[in-house]
């Protein structure tokens, strides 16, 4: 069973305020890593796909690094505001998954206090 | 470019009953997925379409489940009789390319709720 752990389940943090969360996944046979951003009831909005160990992508105030040797993925947020409010979601693709059957994590919560 | 529509976004219906979930995928994308988010978990891979044909349905849950794609365009996905577990979300997505490397578009999803 391949699975895609998230932490923080959640975090609450102050307009201004920096943040990060971790995305960790099984390292063999890596292929790629899908970064999400996900507003309850809209669509989950791509943010970032990252394949080769020691990438990293950037998009505005959010950046990503990549190590699949050890299998994680951190998401950075610089100058949280609250409309960076939502879930982000990192999920995994392998040759072990088949094809393009993305394997999710729960998601880390952000909310972004004024 | 519109992005990935579906329809209903919402639908509410009792245990033994039927519904069909429709999905429009990005215009020009070959690739179409279902996924499905039960509440509190993640997200999961059900179906892969490569045109009209089923490339991947190792996630469908059961028989109950069936998915289509008639002329490779719009896809449905039927729940039939539908059960109190089969509630959740219900995405669907679609990609240009073929490969792990490709940006999948998400849809808003289909909220189901099975009384």
């Amino acid at each position: 069973i391949l699975n895609v752990e998230q932490s923080p389940q959640s975090l609450h943090v102050q307009e201004g305020d920096s943040t990060n969360f971790t995305c960790s996944f099984p390292s063999s046979n890596f292929y790629a890593l899908h970064w999400y951003r996900w507003e309850t009831a809209k669509s989950p909005e791509a943010l970032f796909v990252m394949t080769l160990n020691g990438d990293e992508k950037k998009k505005g105030r959010i950046s990503a690094t990549l190590n699949t040797k050890e299998g994680y993925s951190y998401l950075y947020i610089k100058g949280s505001q609250p409309e960076d409010s939502a879930t982000y979601l990192c999920a995994f693709g392998s040759m072990n998954t088949g094809f393009q059957k993305l394997v999710f994590g729960t998601g880390t919560r952000l909310l972004v206090s004024p | 470019e519109a992005g990935v529509t579906q329809f209903p976004s919402h639908s509410v219906i009792e245990k033994g009953q039927t519904v069909t979930l429709r999905c429009d995928p990005i215009s020009g994308h070959d690739n179409l997925y279902w996924y499905r988010r039960v509440m509190g978990k993640e997200i999961k891979f059900l179906l892969h379409f490569v045109k009209e044909s089923k490339q991947d349905e190792s996630g469908m849950p059961n028989n109950r489940f069936l998915a289509e794609r008639t002329g490779g365009t719009y896809s449905t996905l039927k729940v039939q009789p539908a059960e109190l577990e089969d509630s959740g979300v219900y995405f669907c997505a679609s990609s240009q390319e073929r490969g792990w490397t490709d940006t999948q578009y998400f849809g808003p999803g289909t909220r189901l709720t099975v009384l």
